[in-house]
């Protein structure tokens, strides 16, 4: 078991473009979740997918975001007509239920620089 | 809404120099609070979960406590590998979502 990995590690992007991130959970998680973490602040809540189903998003996650996780497996996160408030590090985590218990896995993060 | 405060922002100490880091919270039910350890550049890695009032649990150097109100990371002569930034995140119990709600974070910095 190798963890959560993400694609790409960094990202640099001109205001505008189209960006799209891609984590892979530690395998037979069921739960997947999507946070942004800027300079000097915790990482906040943007989505969740409980198996396939996206089942919540943060008031932070714009109409230009959007997020996949077809098959209940790996997701992706898109990043429509980026902006430099967008420049942030995209981080993923992954978890199981397990009775009440429950601990979220993160993975190393995707970093991305909107110029 | 719920409110993680950690304090202080930032800490330095000599290697072997004991101290503590401090998590306040404001939350409606808490399902559990959680400690994680974030190198620069890198994701959090976790540390410990705490669930209820007394409950205390310790990871080498590491020692993590909770009550109603606050939770405390205890750190015992502490070597310069433990410099990173320590996160406290709660879990509230509402709803399905087990979403995590970050403090800022404290800075950890050891001298040899």
């Amino acid at each position: 078991d190798t963890g959560v990995s993400q694609d790409p590690r960094h990202k640099i992007t001109k205001r505008g473009q189209n960006v799209t991130f891609r984590c892979d959970p530690i395998s037979e998680h069921n739960r997947l979740y999507w946070y942004r973490q800027t300079l000097g602040q915790g990482p906040e809540f943007l989505t969740y997918f409980q198996n396939e189903a996206q089942l919540e998003k943060s008031r932070l996650l714009s109409d230009r975001f959007s997020a996949e996780r077809p098959k209940g497996s790996f997701s992706t996160l898109e990043i429509q007509r980026t902006e430099q408030g967008d420049s942030a590090m995209y981080l993923c985590a992954s978890s199981r239920m397990a009775g009440y218990q429950e601990t979220q896995y993160f993975g190393p993060g995707t970093r991305l620089l909107v110029l | 809404e719920d409110q993680v405060t950690q304090s202080p922002e930032a800490l330095r100490l000599q290697e072997g120099e004991s101290s503590s880091l401090n998590c306040s919270y404001t939350v409606s039910g808490l399902r559990g609070l959680f400690w994680y350890r974030q190198d620069p550049g890198k994701g959090p890695e976790f540390l410990f979960t705490l669930y209820s009032a007394g409950e205390e649990k310790e990871k080498e150097r590491l020692k993590a406590t909770l009550t109603k109100k606050e939770s405390f990371l205890h750190i015992t002569a502490p070597k310069p590998e433990d410099s990173a930034t320590y996160l406290c995140a709660v879990q509230t119990d509402t709803g399905a979502n087990s979403k995590l709600t970050f403090g800022k974070g404290i800075t950890l910095s050891v001298r040899p």
